[in-house]
């Protein structure tokens, strides 16, 4: 099984709102991942989760807070969003962290929320 | 250095046809090349991988073919299908102590009956 679950799957926030977005996985993956993406875009790297630490932030506004409660769960925090932020927002998660590395360690994502800030 | 530079931005092909992208890279500490498919409004999902100690990897109509030396892998789609049509990814992953990736910019693929 290599699921990642994120919900919801539709959001639409105004710009004085607090959400979060939440992403799941039960496969004993120790790295999970945030990202953005764009219509027509690859996916742009938001943060990096390994062994529940964070490992990566992208230079990311801090409108934007991250969040891994346990291995499983990763929540993404949205405080006074602007427009321009209206995406997709992609969780994934690959199996391994910083110990026992392979080289066929990739990612896995989940379907992604659909953001849309008013 | 980071760069997977992607080819061709978008392509159609007929029904039964090959579909054909191309993708190079500069950075030698790529160690993982796999291929993501997307459907609108959906998530990115894997479709196929490829290390590179391996020329060609096959998985049903989806074939990679990887040339090291020239630092290029493509992939090739076997008797097209409507069904295909979607936007295909190519990545590189490197090892940052986790599955570090850099995509290619895309790939719209349409697929006529």
């Amino acid at each position: 099984d290599t699921e990642v679950t994120q919900t919801p799957k539709h959001l639409v926030m105004g710009m004085t709102n607090k959400k979060s977005l939440k992403c799941e996985q039960h496969m004993g993956h120790r790295a999970m991942y945030w990202y953005k993406q764009k219509a027509k875009k690859p996916p742009e790297l938001m943060f990096v989760y390994s062994y529940e630490k964070l490992s990566i932030n992208e230079s990311v506004p801090s409108r934007f807070s991250p969040e891994c409660p346990n291995s499983s769960l990763l929540n993404l925090h949205l405080h006074a969003l602007q427009p321009e932020d209206s995406a997709l927002y992609l969780c994934a998660s690959s199996p391994k962290g910083l110990a026992g590395f392979q080289a066929t360690d990739t990612q896995y994502f989940g379907p992604g929320t659909r953001l849309t800030v008013l | 250095q980071q760069q997977v530079k992607q080819s061709p931005q978008s392509l159609i092909v007929q029904k039964g046809g090959i579909s054909i992208i191309n993708c190079a890279y500069e950075n030698t500490a790529f160690d993982y090349f796999p291929w993501y498919q997307q459907f609108p409004g959906k998530g990115p999902a894997l479709l196929i991988a490829i290390r590179p100690d391996v020329s060609e990897k096959k998985e049903g109509r989806f074939t990679i073919s990887f040339n090291k030396s020239a630092k290029q892998f493509s992939l090739h789609i076997m008797d097209s299908q409507p069904g295909d049509s979607a936007t295909y990814f190519c990545a590189a992953k490197w090892d940052s102590g986790y599955s570090t990736l850099t995509f290619g910019k895309g790939t719209m693929l349409l697929v006529s009956p």
